[in-house]
């Protein structure tokens, strides 16, 4: 079955540490996101990536960082400079970025700063 | 800075009645879609509209877009349990370089027997 998985579904983080959530997807689509989603609130853009080897910032970078060496994955790293990265953090996909295509979500990962 | 607002934020309504939730953004665009979420679930899409005057519907919901107006109506007809969830709409602007989405504060809708 095609589809976008993440992992883990949960993670604890210490302060200080730096963590990687996973994102797969087996759509063959050409764009990635990440957002982030806080308690009662809609999501927030972190990043996207358009192609492989390319991603731009979204609204809220600061304190994140991603990668795409692989069309099939796009993993985020929160970084220690995140301040307050407790969240639930979805990975989407699309077809492509050029406008008009639908973006599908994967099961996401809640992230706990002990 | 671009805005996507929903109303009502908080929905109680009961089975069987009508009701429509309303998504109002600030920029242009004629690519507007709706989700619903599920406690602790990810994002369902329910809803692509990609012109003025688009009109979907899928069992009790109905969907509709008028982008003179900017806004984006989300209808539910008969209400039963089952639809209970948080709704968002996301807009993605034509003044994108990418395919962006901006997504409205949600709606969380409860249906009560």
């Amino acid at each position: 079955d095609g589809g976008i998985t993440q992992s883990p579904k949960y993670l604890f983080r210490k302060e200080g540490q730096n963590v990687t959530l996973s994102c797969e997807q087996n759509l063959n689509h050409d764009a990635m996101y990440w957002y982030r989603q806080d308690p009662g609130q809609g999501l927030r853009l972190i990043y996207y990536s358009q192609i492989v080897n390319d991603f731009q910032k979204g609204d809220i970078a600061e304190g994140y960082s991603v990668s795409r060496e692989k069309k099939e994955s796009f993993p985020l790293t929160v970084t220690s400079a995140q301040k307050n990265p407790t969240a639930f953090y979805l990975c989407a996909s699309s077809i492509g970025a050029g406008g008009g295509d639908e973006q599908f979500f994967g099961p996401g990962t809640r992230l706990t700063v002990l | 800075e671009l805005k996507v607002e929903q109303n009502p934020l908080f929905l109680s309504m009961q089975e069987k009645k009508n009701y429509t939730i309303y998504c109002n953004y600030s920029t242009t665009s004629d690519r507007l879609y709706w989700y619903r979420q599920d406690p602790g679930k990810s994002l369902e899409s329910l809803f692509v509209l990609l012109s003025n005057g688009a009109v979907k519907q899928e069992g009790r919901l109905m969907a509709s877009l008028d982008t003179k107006a900017r806004l984006s109506t989300l209808h539910i007809t008969a209400a039963v349990h089952d639809l209970s969830a948080t709704y968002f709409c996301a807009v993605d602007p034509l003044s994108n370089t990418g395919n962006q989405f901006y997504f409205g504060t949600g709606t969380s809708l409860t249906v009560i027997p």
